[in-house]
């Protein structure tokens, strides 16, 4: 059963516009959340995380937001670039202790077109 | 910047050989993990290790092992190569002193048995 969702295999959007990475997850225990973006042959890199004690965090262009009650929180990218097209994995742990592991999602491929 | 390395971005492996893929970080991290990343099934678990000497199952363990003699080295073994097991096979770290730290990757193995 499958705990970190990301149900759209696929994205495409124009340079310039607002890019909305979806992600959903059942396990309430689940209270820190991380985003990734990986290019091909590359192993992921980390973009952005939120707390569960937050609904909102913002670095540059790159926002995450977590809806708790509903179990779900989306990536925003505005403007997005051509740069961007990769495939974003969602990811999830559970901190229930100092060592933690994460969760992931099967990943999203963004096509940003010039 | 941590470095995660593995030591082969290819190897193409023959049914029923014994393989060995190797990881090395340089940050003195404490927590290392493997994953294998397959299209449409995202990033899987298949164990990790908190300490040295010491391993845990992930979500598919069956038909690995790992070996962790030293604090800066996680190697996963394959004791008996099957096609099922070709895949992107992605080995990480995190420093194991915070909740929900992130983890740092290598730029993976595309592993493919014939």
């Amino acid at each position: 059963d499958q705990q970190v969702k990301q149900n759209s295999p696929s994205l495409s959007v124009q340079e310039g516009r607002i890019s909305i990475l979806n992600c959903d997850y059942t396990n309430s225990m689940f209270d820190y959340f991380l985003w990734y973006k990986k290019y091909p042959a590359e192993g992921p890199t980390f973009l952005i995380s939120i707390s569960s004690i937050k609904d909102k965090n913002e670095d540059g262009r790159f926002t995450v937001f977590l809806n708790k009650s509903a179990k779900h929180l989306s990536l925003h990218i505005v403007p997005s670039q051509p740069g961007d097209s990769a495939v974003y994995f969602c990811a999830a742990s559970a901190q229930t202790g100092a060592n933690s592991k994460l969760t992931f999602g099967k990943g999203i491929t963004l096509s940003v077109r010039p | 910047d941590v470095k995660v390395t593995q030591s082969s971005r290819y190897l193409v492996k023959r049914t029923g050989e014994k393989v060995f893929l190797e990881c090395v970080q340089d940050m003195d991290h404490e927590n290392m993990f493997w994953y294998r990343q397959d299209p449409g099934l995202g990033l899987r678990l298949i164990y990790f290790s908190y300490d040295v000497k010491m391993k845990e199952k992930g979500d598919i363990p069956e038909g690995y092992s790992v070996s962790r003699e030293k604090k800066e080295r996680f190697s996963l073994i394959l004791e008996s190569a099957s096609t099922n097991q070709t895949s992107m096979y992605l080995c990480a770290s995190s420093p194991g002193q915070d909740k929900g730290e992130k983890l740092f990757f290598g730029s993976g193995t595309q592993l493919s048995v014939l």
